[in-house]
């Protein structure tokens, strides 16, 4: 079974640019989340979607970040403009979503470097 | 709100030692708790979770962890360690209802021959 996809794995960008990210979850995952890991710190979760919907966006500063999850399957995280905070790795994940009680499987990542 | 402490940024342990690697957690709930393990250049992999059944857990590559209530405690433990686990572990928890997942600030963990 194919695992959690994402591209690019790296990205080097000026601030002020701005940069998307994509990511394909395990075939027939409904749940979709991505999550921000700054250097030692360990992974936020920035948007979860359940299909194409919003679960939770709390902490995605929406100012600069979006995200969409069109026909419930691929996203997109897109960050205009980038400020040097935004370096990090941004991590997509996804689940069944069976009962509350299933696992989260996670993409590579892109690392993000904003100069 | 729930919240995940990792005592200690970083471990370093000889080859063939014991590997504790400490997780204490604070939830308004019974939680589900998890430790994920990240490869460098990877994504986080699932090591073990904690779903109210056993207390101990037994997850993959020689690892387990204790579910203690009492003492607000999810410790992971290796017997030995071995040079392939050198990473970054995560421990992380969840409300029962929901799929948010909380993660503590890691540890990583350096293997010495």
């Amino acid at each position: 079974e194919a695992g959690v996809a994402q591209s690019p794995r790296y990205k080097i960008i000026e601030k002020r640019q701005s940069v998307a990210f994509w990511c394909n979850p395990i075939s027939g995952h409904a749940t979709l989340y991505w999550y921000q890991q700054i250097l030692g710190q360990g992974p936020k979760l920035l948007i979860q979607f359940q299909n194409n919907g919003v679960v939770d966006d709390s902490q995605l500063p929406k100012d600069r970040f979006s995200a969409e999850r069109l026909k419930g399957v691929d996203s997109t995280l897109k960050i205009q403009p980038a400020k040097l905070e935004d370096s990090a790795v941004y991590l997509c994940a996804s689940s069944l979503e069976r009962g509350g009680q299933d696992t989260q499987y996670f993409g590579p990542g892109t690392r993000l470097t904003v100069l | 709100a729930q919240s995940v402490t990792q005592l200690g940024s970083h471990v370093s342990v000889s080859e063939g030692a014991l590997v504790l690697l400490r997780c204490n957690y604070s939830s308004s709930v019974p939680p589900y708790l998890f430790w994920y393990v990240q490869y460098p250049n990877q994504g986080l992999q699932l090591l073990l979770k904690y779903t109210s059944a056993a207390t101990l857990v037994k997850g993959i590559n020689g690892f387990e962890a204790e579910f203690k209530k009492s003492e607000t405690s999810f410790h992971l433990t290796k017997p030995s360690a071995h040079m392939s686990d050198a990473a970054e572990y995560f421990c992380a928890v969840r409300k029962a209802a929901g799929n948010k997942l909380t993660f503590g600030g890691g540890t990583r963990v350096l293997v010495k021959p």
